[in-house]
């Protein structure tokens, strides 16, 4: 069975960090791209940013970079997010969500299998 | 600027269709896009990935009352023989070499 399952939310202070965890299964995780996508209370889907097969190539939406790192570990079929200095509107819901391009080797896709989602709530 | 733009709501009785559509952006006509719905408290399905031709590859268990379709910069998603397990928000998503973009999600009321 393909799945994603997220970990690692919580309740964070502004300021603070959290690393968010994606475990992988029923499919091969390293010919994917892998995705973060967010949903702040209320609110609709907003991308946080993607990942390429091994690693090398990683692209994120303005409002987090410089703040959250997306890694992988193709070993442990795990996806990741590191996120520092976080803020008041970063509180949403995290799904990871794997990446199916429109032809095999390009960049892009749909995102067609996501995981549950995990909580994040940043207040003091 | 890669956006797709969906309109907030719409609505259909019981049993009927109904189609939502979701425009690309000036210059990006040609793009493909992906369906998804998310009902109630729960996380988001991926419906179906459309092509700028309409022709479409459907996710796993999607039933055949989901239908896409495209005509220029308009991205179609149709539903028939609506039923109530349909209410739910759908946002259309594509994406660039360097960026992933969302609408802003349609909330369709099954009268």
């Amino acid at each position: 069975e393909v799945q994603l399952v997220e970990s690692g939310g919580g309740l964070v202070q502004p300021g603070g960090s959290l690393r968010l965890s994606c475990a992988v299964s029923g499919f091969t995780f390293n010919t994917y791209w892998m995705t973060w996508v967010r949903q702040a209370p209320g609110k609709g889907l907003e991308w946080v940013a993607s990942i390429n097969l091994d690693g090398s190539e990683k692209h994120y939406v303005d409002s987090v970079k410089g703040r959250f790192t997306v890694s992988r570990d193709n070993a442990e079929n795990s996806l990741f997010l590191q996120m520092i200095s976080l803020r008041v509107a970063d509180t949403a819901v995290y799904y990871c969500a794997r990446e199916t391009p429109l032809r095999a080797g390009y960049a892009g896709g749909a995102f067609d299998i996501w995981g549950q989602g995990t909580m994040v709530t940043v207040s003091s | 600027q890669l956006v797709l733009t969906q309109s907030p709501s719409a609505s259909a009785s019981l049993g009927a269709s109904v189609t939502l559509t979701c425009t690309l952006s000036s210059g990006h006509s040609m793009y493909a896009i992906a369906w998804h719905q998310q009902r109630p408290g729960k996380g988001p399905r991926h419906l179906m990935m459309l092509k700028r031709d309409g022709s479409h590859n459907k996710g796993d268990g999607i039933p055949d009352r989901f239908s896409g379709s495209s005509s220029g910069a308009e991205r179609y998603l149709t539903i028939s023989s609506l039923q109530l397990e349909d209410e739910a928000d759908y946002y259309c998503q594509t994406w660039g070499t360097d960026i992933r973009v969302f609408g802003g999600g349609t909330k369709l009321t099954v009268l």
